[in-house]
């Protein structure tokens, strides 16, 4: 039973538009969540983070969205660069147990010059 | 310097074989982590320990064994490898153990089990 689903595998963008990566939970109890950004052959690193108070977060080119209503998550990154090509996992951790972070499947991110 | 180290990167065995991954962190975390990336690229955690105490163990087969020797370092010994064993194990750390702490993840071990 995958709590976290990101449904879409890839992305495609051209360089300078914006990507819109998604991600859906099922869990209620979930109330803070975290996009990590993975390169090939490193460990994931974190990115952004927004707690369900809020339904904005703002870093720089990346902006994450939260919908409690619809147990939605999105994160948008304005300008892409083909820097930011690359794996996007978004994870929530599990209130009742600590150090427990439930991982999307992923998104692959392509941004072409 | 790295600041979670993993070794071996890239670990080929047989099955039935026994063999270690290595961690450690220089960040003075008192929490630590080892995920399992299956081929479906799920990220799935295995263990947590907080200042060399378990705290997570997640119905993995026990012969995953972890040990934290202190905490900066957990190692993940593997007994009787078998073919479903192939994956990618990261391990990680975080500074506490509350449940907003953002993990930082070291670049992971292939092991392959042939």
């Amino acid at each position: 039973d995958q709590q976290v689903k990101q449904n879409s595998p890839s992305l495609s963008v051209q360089e300078g538009r914006i990507s819109i990566l998604n991600c859906d939970y099922t869990n209620s109890m979930f109330d803070y969540f975290l996009w990590y950004k993975k390169y090939p052959a490193e460990g994931p690193t974190f990115l952004i983070s927004i707690s369900s108070i809020k339904d904005k977060n703002e870093d720089g080119r990346f902006t994450v969205f939260l919908n409690k209503s619809a147990k939605h998550l999105s994160l948008h990154i304005v300008p892409s660069q083909p820097g930011d090509s690359a794996v996007y996992f978004c994870a929530a951790p599990h209130l009742l147990l600590d150090g427990k972070l439930t991982f999307g499947q992923g998104t692959i991110l392509t941004v072409h010059p | 310097d790295t600041a979670v180290s993993q070794t071996p990167k890239y670990l080929v065995t047989q099955m039935g074989n026994d063999k270690s991954i290595k961690c450690e962190q220089n960040l003075g975390h008192d929490t630590m982590y080892w995920y399992k990336q299956d081929s479906k690229k799920f990220l799935k955690i295995m263990f947590s320990y907080n200042n060399k105490e378990l705290i997570i163990n997640e119905t993995v087969p026990n012969r995953f064994s972890p040990k934290s020797p202190d905490k900066a370092h957990l190692n993940l010994h593997i007994n009787s490898l078998e073919l479903g064993d192939s994956a990618v194990y990261f391990c990680a750390s975080s500074r506490t153990l509350t449940v907003n702490e953002k993990l930082f993840f070291g670049s992971g071990t292939q092991l392959s089990v042939l």
